[in-house]
């Protein structure tokens, strides 16, 4: 049962456009959202994240979107840049639980910014 | 300091074989995790370290052996491994488990391949 999903498995964008990545979730306990970059052969590098108290989180070219109603948030990223080509994924937790911290990760979006 | 650090980057091992992946982090941080990524999807959560105690195992095979020797230390020991196991294993650490907002932050990975 995936309960964080990625719909698009790959998105082209051209370079100083927007780039809108989507992410899908089925718990309705997550309460903390994540996005992760990853290059080939690298870890996933953490980009930026939103709390289900807030809808809108901003840190410069990212902002992450949340709506709790449609279990939905997206991540846009304006201006494009060739450097953002990489596999994108989103992540989902149930924070404030004191025991552990499970990340549960949807399939990623693969984002090719072209020249 | 900000990285989290695996090695080796690289191990190719025997079926018969006993070795070990190590992790470090000295960001202070005091959850340490294990994941196993198979290409083309997304990590999968092995065990959680909070405090160096073991706190959830995700009913991976005993072939896999995790130790946690400080609050700075991560070891994955492997034995009997099959050539399923073969995968990128990554370490990622965070303040703490179970909190509130807390991003945990990713080692490069160690590509594993059990012939």
């Amino acid at each position: 049962d995936q309960q964080v999903k990625q719909n698009s498995p790959s998105l082209s964008v051209q370079e100083g456009r927007i780039s809108i990545l989507n992410c899908d979730y089925t718990n309705s306990m997550f309460d903390y959202f994540l996005w992760y970059k990853k290059y080939p052969a690298e870890g996933p590098t953490f980009l930026i994240s939103i709390s289900s108290i807030k809808d809108k989180n901003e840190d410069g070219r990212f902002t992450v979107f949340l709506n709790k109603s449609a279990k939905h948030l997206s991540l846009h990223i304006v201006p494009s840049q060739p450097g953002d080509s990489a596999v994108y994924f989103c992540a989902a937790s149930v924070g404030g639980t004191g025991t552990a911290s499970k990340l549960t990760f949807g399939t990623g979006t693969r984002l090719q910014v072209t020249l | 300091d900000t990285e989290v650090t695996q090695t080796p980057k690289h191990l190719v091992m025997g079926m018969t074989n006993k070795k070990s992946l190590k992790c470090e982090q000295h960001m202070g941080h005091r959850a340490m995790y294990w994941y196993k990524q198979k290409a083309k999807k997304p990590p999968e959560l092995m065990f959680v370290y909070s405090y160096e105690k073991l706190s959830i195992n995700e009913s991976v095979p005993s072939r896999f052996s995790p130790e946690c020797p400080n609050s700075s230390l991560l070891n994955l020991h492997l034995h009997a491994l099959q050539p399923e196991d073969s995968a990128l294993y990554l370490c990622a650490s965070s303040r703490t488990a179970g909190a509130l907002n807390d991003e945990q932050y990713f080692g490069p990975g160690t590509r594993l391949t059990v012939t």
